[in-house]
């Protein structure tokens, strides 16, 4: 299993200001992955972020508002800019197991929960 | 149509009761289906997963597949009070560059002592 840490762990943003998010990992992974969880939603994919390469985003969701950043393989940030209030949710980051079916498991982090006002 | 569909609740039961979780979906090519549980203030945890249609055990919680109805359920015996929690179902096709990965808004489950 992998131990994933998140800071901050919530915050409270004014509207137009941007927040970054760390994401530790306490081993050496090829893949990381941003979610969204808004209220009464699903949890929805923003992001993939290899290191070493640029992040593939998924629809609906572009790099100047959710920059992310992925310096080595144990480390990333997702970037929420310019807030409104319809991006408080919770955020979390994802690595996938060392399991040869790696889409079996992958681990969270506790989550960034973010209100923005 | 939302390819996962999954009803949030909340579901409230006494200890000891029988919960069933049920999620339903469209889209005929997933191939796994699983069961996360988040606590509050938690990431969610994989519990169980499935391949194929049927059931499957793993002490109180029986999963189980029906892909001709296109439904999955979590079944979850003897309930107790730590079971409290939201429990997302999530859903895997494969593709040639990987795979994707569905979930379900999640139900919130309270077990009351």
């Amino acid at each position: 299993s992998a131990v994933i840490s998140q800071k901050p762990s919530r915050d409270i943003c004014q509207r137009g200001t941007s927040l970054t998010i760390q994401c530790q990992v306490d081993s050496q992974v090829t893949m990381m992955f941003w979610y969204r969880q808004q209220p009464g939603q699903s949890l929805t994919l923003i992001a993939t972020a290899n290191q070493g390469s640029e992040a593939t985003y998924e629809s609906g969701f572009v790099i100047d508002k959710f920059p992310i950043s992925r310096p080595n393989l144990t480390f990333s940030t997702l970037t929420v800019s310019n807030m409104s209030p319809e991006d408080s949710s919770i955020y979390l980051c994802s690595v996938e197991g060392k399991d040869r079916d790696r889409w079996l498991s992958q681990y969270f982090g506790p989550g960034t929960r973010l209100l923005v006002l | 149509q939302k390819e996962v569909e999954q009803d949030p609740g909340p579901l409230s039961v006494p200890e000891g009761a029988i919960v069933s979780l049920n999620c339903t979906y469209s889209n005929s090519a997933f191939q796994y289906f699983m069961w996360y549980r988040q606590y509050s203030r938690k990431g969610p945890e994989l519990l169980m997963y499935t391949y194929s249609s049927g059931n499957k055990e793993d002490g109180r919680f029986t999963a189980q597949v029906d892909k001709s109805s296109k439904y999955i359920s979590l079944f979850i015996r003897d309930s107790q009070p730590s079971d409290s929690a939201t429990y997302l179902c999530a859903m895997i096709r494969l593709e040639n560059s990987g795979y994707a990965l569905n979930f379900g808004k999640g139900t919130s489950l309270l077990v009351t002592p």
